[in-house]
């Protein structure tokens, strides 16, 4: 079965550090998508990024990056020099053909960056 | 501009009472989606529409029910509310093409808080 794993409940970093959230996911197909989701305090989902299983190029936008390992299951977003309005709960997800492309869910990462 | 809104942010009810929460959309997308999400846990998909096909998730209590009465508007109806459906319940919309469900992005409003009292 599909499973998603968000080990971190809660990170705290202080301003410009970076941090990495890690995401650690389970799948038997070979084709599928992963996803980073952030919910700020004001409750919306945004939409950061969505990967398929036949692209591991790594990805930066900005201060954002994602690096996607098949080998090991795993695709981190680490933010660099990280700033108080990254404060959010972040959270991984996969979709796959056994879920008919519903998104399974990670627990999220709460991030809270300190001034 | 906000692409996906929910009304209103926050909704009280009573135990029992029926309640509906809306939700709109300017993107002309063709899927929306309901989502239930309780407190520091992950979003819930209780129902989607492709178009104008409705599609329940297996384990949604009969309690939830969805309306779309056009492309841009989608209706959540809790028809006997009861204090375990106090949660944060989000919509979210996505252009999908084909019979999967792509999740090619899926746009989320900032979600109605329901409180039943």
């Amino acid at each position: 079965a599909q499973k998603v794993t968000q080990a971190q409940t809660e990170i705290s970093v202080v301003e410009k550090e970076d941090v990495t959230l890690d995401c650690v996911y389970e799948t038997r197909d070979t084709t599928y998508y992963l996803f980073w989701y952030k919910q700020p305090p004001s409750g919306e989902l945004v939409f950061l990024i969505r990967r398929n299983s036949f692209d591991e190029q790594n990805e930066i936008s900005g201060r954002y990056s994602w690096n996607f390992q098949k080998s090991t299951s795993s695709f981190n977003f680490t933010i660099t020099a990280s700033q108080v309005v990254d404060s959010a709960v972040y959270f991984c997800a996969l979709s796959d053909v056994d879920s008919n492309y519903q998104l399974i869910w990670g627990a999220g990462t709460k991030l809270i960056i300190k001034p | 501009d906000a692409m996906v809104i929910q009304n209103p942010r926050y909704q009280v009810t009573q135990f029992g009472k029926p309640v509906t929460l809306s939700c709109s959309q300017t993107l002309n997308h063709n899927v929306m989606y309901w989502y239930q999400q309780k407190s520091s846990q992950a979003p819930k998909l209780l129902f989607h529409y492709y178009d104008k096909d409705f599609n329940n998730e297996a384990d949604t209590p009969d309690n939830f029910q969805s309306r779309r009465p056009n492309t841009s508007f989608c209706f959540l109806d809790i028809r006997s509310p009861g204090l375990g459906d106090a949660a944060m319940y989000l919509c979210a919309t996505s252009r999908e093409v084909g019979t999967n469900l792509l999740n090619t992005e899926a746009f989320f409003g900032q979600g109605t808080r329901l409180t039943v009292v």
